[in-house]
């Protein structure tokens, strides 16, 4: 258990449905990352809340809404998703510090178990 | 944009073996960390090892340590006396020491089966 936990481990969702992905870190950290884990590629990083800025991948569709309302707490709105944003999403949280004028650093990363989500 | 590269999608190892997985990895840049994640089939990711691209010394936990070679751009990761419990996906990723510090680049990942 790293203290980061992820709900519901299973969600299974047509293309119409809305839906939460839920991610809750325990650590005392102060950044939480979605990443998207699709078979035979890399883990794709969507979107990243880090000293209180919000940083994201310009390629995620707006489909995916996240929302950071406190530092222990991310979560992924889900809205008309398609079969192909079938994938596990994987939530991660760190101890962020501060690199310069724009920068931000840290030891690692700690990881939930995921959300395997089935797009019908 | 940096890149990583995991060319064996799947090994095995004998119980109580020693076992190497690959990584190579480009980029431009002089200062960044290397890292080796293990992902178990309770699919939570685990830091198993870290290197920072300044060190020479190859970076070692346990029965895991690491052969860097910065020239090279090759970052491999060794199993030695290999466990059941070491069987999961492992993927090597790259984090650039600058401002995009929050950004990890990972690789595709290497399936490792442990025969008993």
């Amino acid at each position: 258990e790293t203290g980061v936990t992820q709900t519901p481990r299973h969600l299974v969702m047509g293309m119409t449905n809305k839906k939460s992905l839920k991610c809750e870190q325990h650590l005392g950290h102060n950044a939480m990352y979605w990443y998207k884990q699709s078979a035979k590629k890399p883990l794709e990083l969507m979107f990243v809340y880090s000293l209180e800025e919000r940083v994201e991948n310009n390629s995620v569709p707006s489909r995916f809404s996240p929302e950071c309302p406190n530092s222990s707490h991310l979560f992924l709105h889900l809205h008309t998703l398609q079969p192909e944003d079938s994938a596990l999403y994987l939530c991660a949280s760190s101890r962020d510090q501060p690199t310069g004028f724009y920068g931000r650093a840290n030891e690692k990363l700690f990881f939930g178990s995921g959300t395997q989500l089935s797009v019908l | 944009a940096q890149t990583v590269t995991q060319s064996q999608p799947e090994m095995s190892v004998q119980e109580a073996e020693t076992v190497t997985l690959s990584c190579t990895y480009d980029t431009s840049e002089s200062d960044y960390y290397l890292f080796w994640y293990k992902q178990p089939p309770s699919r939570q990711m685990i830091l198993v090892i870290r290197q920072e691209a300044y060190k020479q010394q190859n970076a070692t936990e346990n029965r895991f340590s690491v052969n860097f070679q910065k020239a090279a751009k090759s970052f491999s990761l060794k199993i030695s006396d290999s466990q059941l419990g070491d069987a999961a996906m492992y993927f090597c990723a790259y984090r650039s020491a600058g401002s995009s510090g929050d950004k990890l680049t990972f690789g595709t990942g290497t399936r490792l089966a442990v025969r008993p």
